[in-house]
């Protein structure tokens, strides 16, 4: 499983965007990128996922550079419900593997 | 749809008691599932994984067990609890298939005093 590097936290203020960057320089060419989120006591949640360029729903934008070797999450016009940790994880494609979850980055919305 | 169940939500309990805490998953078959524990502010820790029905692999040496008596139920033990062992524990799941996205639990909060 590739190892992956991101910002302990980050502070942000309600209705701007937020962008998070995660690097994962030993991406392997079988390797997806996928962020999770987490609120306090609950525990974290798929929200986005991709392989290269960029893709979009209704949470959040994924961008990924033609290397792979990083990624960023964007979060357009954030409220204070986005108040949570992030985690980003790089599991292959197929086959069995185990996931691990780091420390994230956790954000804080301030009004 | 698939969903995924943990019980109790929140558990008190006097060091060198027993422990059981259950996951069960509904709506899917032959699910990959995983015991994480999650320490306050701290990421989480990977406990045991089960590819099937009793196969448990466990990730780090511990006093807790882990068994998985039918195909969607995932069971988290212990004979004797130590102080060390509160935490946030998190059950999750994958598809057989399609690995990459986990599903998680609500969790159980679980106090040693």
């Amino acid at each position: 499983l590739a190892k992956t590097t991101q910002p302990i936290s980050m502070d942000s203020y309600e209705g701007q965007e937020v962008n998070i960057t995660c690097s994962h320089n030993n991406i392997a060419t079988n390797d997806y990128i996928t962020w999770y989120q987490q609120f306090p006591s609950q525990g974290p949640r798929f929200i986005i996922q991709g392989y290269k360029t960029k893709v979009t729903n209704e949470v959040a934008s994924l961008f990924i550079p033609a290397d792979r070797k990083s990624s960023t999450l964007s979060l357009p016009r954030v409220s204070l419900s986005d108040t949570a940790v992030y985690y980003c994880l790089v599991p292959r494609r197929t086959g069995f593997q185990k996931l691990v979850f780091g420390t994230g980055t956790r954000l804080l919305v301030s009004p | 749809s698939q969903t995924i169940h943990q019980w109790p939500a929140t558990l008190v309990q006097p060091v060198g008691s027993p422990l059981s805490l259950e996951c069960t998953v509904e709506g899917t078959s032959n699910p990959n599932l995983y015991w994480y524990r999650q320490a306050a502010g701290r990421g989480l820790q990977l406990l045991f994984y089960s590819v099937g029905i009793g196969q448990i692999s466990s990730e780090v040496p511990q006093n807790l067990s882990a068994s998985r008596p039918q195909d969607r139920q995932f069971i988290l033990s212990s004979k004797k609890l130590l102080l060390s062992d509160s935490g946030f524990y998190l059950c999750a799941w994958t598809r057989g298939i399609n690995q990459e996205t986990q599903y998680f639990g609500p969790g159980t909060r679980l106090l040693v005093l």
